[in-house]
């Protein structure tokens, strides 16, 4: 059982550049979520799931956008990277009606904007 | 909103002793689950223990256990006989359990404590 996989694991972009961090769950969880992790500010939630065609906002989710055309699948695009967005990216499933368990999470994608 | 917070950036154990995290929490909501999450240099983000705030008993997981104390909105980590492997960024976390505007399920992460265990 693979959990949550996140890919790449690291990632240098230039300014101006775009790309998508890829995250697919074999679970069957119907929540899915992206957070970025910045030094001493804990995690902060740029976008989440709650199924397959639907998304919405979190936090911070300027910058960024997402879909959900499977249940497996919430891959997360970087439009026109700036240094602002310097960050470890999490990506984490759930089943919420199962909340107690919390999150399985993957493993993150460190990305640099340079 | 809710917010968590976690007063104490970095703390610093000996092997073998006990050490308590601290964090507290605001909501208006009575329905609710706290987490604590680890976070080795491996990165992966590690469950600990978990709390529903509808039971008043205090979590409990081997060497880890909670002080709960809701009228307080206080959700402290006590780490017993304190190991090597054990250092690491632990995060409290809040989970709120109703469906206000599809937030139902997310987590909301305060800022971490860094815990190293000292030999």
């Amino acid at each position: 059982n693979a959990g949550v996989t996140q890919t790449p694991k690291f990632r240098i972009l230039k300014i101006g550049q775009s790309m998508t961090l890829q995250c697919t769950q074999d679970m069957n969880h119907n929540y899915m979520y992206w957070y970025r992790q910045d030094p001493g500010m804990g995690l902060k939630l740029i976008y989440y799931s709650v199924g397959a065609g639907i998304t919405d906002k979190g936090e911070v989710p300027n910058g960024y956008n997402v879909s959900r055309s499977t249940t497996e699948d919430f891959p997360l695009r970087l439009e026109l990277a700036a240094p602002s967005q310097t960050s470890v990216y999490f990506c984490a499933s759930s089943y919420v009606s199962q909340g107690a368990d919390g999150y399985t999470f993957g493993s993150g994608t460190r990305l640099t904007v340079v | 909103a809710q917010t968590v917070t976690q007063s104490q950036p970095e703390m610093s154990v000996q092997e073998a002793e006990t050490v308590t995290l601290s964090c507290t929490y605001d909501t208006s909501e009575n329905n609710y689950y706290l987490f604590w999450y680890k976070q080795p240099p491996s990165r992966q983000m590690i469950l600990v223990i978990r709390q529903e705030a509808y039971k008043q008993q205090n979590a409990t997981e081997n060497r880890f256990s909670v002080n709960f104390q809701k009228a307080a909105k206080s959700f402290s980590l006590k780490i017993s006989d304190s190991q090597l492997g054990d250092t690491a960024m632990y995060f409290c976390a809040f989970m709120n359990l109703m469906n206000y505007g599809g937030s139902q399920g997310n987590l909301i992460f305060g800022k971490g404590t860094k815990l190293s265990v000292k030999p």
